[in-house]
C-alpha cells in the first residue's frame, strides 16, 4: 500500500480481556517498530522487528506484551489480560533504509487508539 | 535517566510570526538529532534531522539548530502556517552502541497557530 496501515483504528475492551493490533508495513520495509503513545506523553519504543532477525523486545513492559511478524510483513501486537494503564495510542512504524538513515526514513501508521474501561 | 524533553508543552504564536520550538537532550552520546511533526490523528512525520558533526540545518521554511555544549536542540518555522498547527517532537538516537534501533522521543510541544 501506499503507506503503513494499521487496524482497527479504535478498539475498546474491558479490563482482563486480550486484544491484538495489527500492522500493515509499507511492502519491501525491512524494519519495523512498534511505539506507545500515551496521554500527554512522548513516543515510547516497544519492540522492533529487521528482516530475519531476533526481535529486539527491550521495550516492551511487561510479559503481557507480545509480537510477531509473519513472514517479514505485516506484524500483530498482543497484549494479554489488559490493564487500564495500558490505553494508550499504539503506533507502528516502518523503514527501508539502512544504517543511520533508518530513522529518516520513518514512515509511520495513525495508530490504533486502545481504551481500558 | 538519560531523557529528551521539551521545554514548553504548548505555544502559540501568530500566523506569519517566525516561532521556535525547543528540546533538551540529556545523553550526550548522542550523535544524531530528528524532528517529527504530529497532526491529530495521525502518526509522526519527518521534518528535518541534523547529525552531531553539524550545528545547523536548513530546510524548506525549517532550520534544525544544535548547540552540543548545552545539550540544546531548536526547531525554528518561517513565516508558519495554520497548516503548521501539531505537535512536534524532538528525537535522538545514538550510532553506535547494541541494543534498540529506536529513537527516544520528547514529549512534545503542541504548536497553535492563531489567526
Amino acid at each position: 500500500g501506499a503507506g503503513v496501515s494499521q487496524s482497527p483504528s479504535n478498539k475498546v475492551t474491558e479490563k482482563g480481556k486480550d486484544v491484538e493490533l495489527r500492522c500493515d508495513p509499507i511492502s519491501g520495509h525491512t524494519a519495523l517498530y512498534w511505539y506507545r503513545q500515551s496521554l500527554g506523553q512522548g513516543l515510547e519504543f516497544l519492540i522492533y522487528f529487521q528482516g530475519n532477525s531476533a526481535p529486539d523486545k527491550s521495550g516492551l513492559p511487561s510479559d503481557r506484551f507480545s509480537a510477531e511478524r509473519t513472514g517479514g510483513s505485516v506484524s500483530t501486537l498482543t497484549i494479554q489480560r489488559t490493564q487500564q494503564e495500558d490505553s494508550a495510542v499504539y503506533l507502528c512504524a516502518s523503514s527501508s533504509l539502512d544504517g543511520v538513515n533508518r530513522a529518516r526514513g520513518y514512515t509511520f501508521g495513525s495508530g490504533t487508539r486502545l481504551t481500558v474501561v | 535517566g538519560e531523557s529528551v524533553g521539551l521545554h514548553l508543552p504548548t505555544l502559540s504564536v501568530q500566523e506569519g510570526d517566525n516561532s521556535i520550538i525547543n528540546c533538551a537532550y540529556s545523553n550526550s552520546a548522542s550523535d544524531y538529532f530528528i524532528w517529527y511533526k504530529q497532526e491529530s490523528g495521525k502518526g509522526p512525520q519527518f521534518i528535518i534531522d541534523i547529525r552531531s558533526n553539524m550545528d545547523k540545518r536548513q530546510g524548506q521554511r525549517v532550520t534544525v539548530l544544535l548547540n552540543k555544549t548545552v545539550k540544546h536542540l531548536s526547531l525554528q518555522i518561517a513565516a508558519t502556517q495554520p497548516g503548521d498547527s501539531a505537535v512536534y517532537f524532538c528525537a535522538e538516537k545514538k550510532y553506535s552502541g547494541g541494543g534498540a534501533d529506536g529513537l527516544t522521543f520528547g514529549k512534545g510541544t503542541h504548536l497553535i497557530i492563531q489567526p
